[in-house]
């Protein structure tokens, strides 16, 4: 398996849900990351995962709370977003001590 | 923070022709990446480059790492019609582990076959 796969694809949500997104990697890997996307812009770092322990948070918001169960998995759980928090959230994992990200598909969020 | 100024921002260019691209900083960097990513989905990495000078080629693409780490530059050759898309360059300080990449703005090619 040579992919990083994200679930949902597409999610709408309302200002008052819970909801989370998923990704997983069976590379390998040892550092997974989640980035934000917006329209015509470059990823955005949000955080980044280094041996299932959080090594670079990018002063992200608490209504986003990321979260690794094993070296293999990603969650990022979204509480009580805002309409701006829209955009495509793509996850990346990279090898040990190689620069090279590799990016999921993506979840394409909108908050109503 | 760091900043890679990328160019031309778009192209719009004929089928068959050559098109390039390229990134430059004002910080030393140790690694660069060149990714597309088509609408809708995940950027795809297409080359890396870690070596100053190094010049490195996958298919119809051909990218160098300049001579002062401070910049890259990409070429693609005989453009396709899915060569549409937008192009990332990406730069990272440090060597190894899981650090930050800084990328750049984005340059989106059209294509008219």
């Amino acid at each position: 398996d040579t992919e990083v796969t994200q679930t949902p694809k597409h999610l709408v949500m309302g200002m008052t849900n819970k909801k989370s997104l998923k990704c997983e990697q069976h590379m390998g890997h040892r550092a997974m990351y989640w980035y934000k996307q917006k329209a015509k812009k470059p990823p955005e770092l949000m955080f980044v995962y280094s041996y299932e322990k959080l090594s670079i948070n990018e002063s992200v918001p608490s209504r986003f709370s990321p979260e690794c169960p094993n070296s293999s998995l990603l969650n990022l759980h979204l509480h009580a977003l805002q309409p701006e928090d829209s955009a495509l959230y793509l996850c990346a994992s990279s090898p040990e001590w190689v620069p090279e990200q590799f990016f999921g598909p993506g979840t394409r969020l909108t908050v109503l | 923070g760091q900043q890679l100024n990328q160019s031309p921002q778009s192209m719009f260019i004929q089928e068959g022709e050559d098109v390039s691209m390229n990134c430059t900083s004002s910080s030393i960097f140790n690694t660069w990446l060149w990714y597309k990513q088509d609408p809708g989905e995940g950027p795809v990495l297409l080359i890396a480059l870690y070596k100053a000078g190094e010049l490195t080629s996958n298919g119809r693409l051909t990218a160098q790492f300049g001579i002062t780490r401070k910049d890259s530059f990409l070429n693609i050759s005989a453009s396709i019609p899915s060569d549409v898309g937008i192009y990332f360059c990406a730069g990272q300080l440090v060597k190894g582990g899981s650090e930050k990449l800084v990328f750049g703005k984005g340059m989106k090619l059209t294509v008219n076959p």
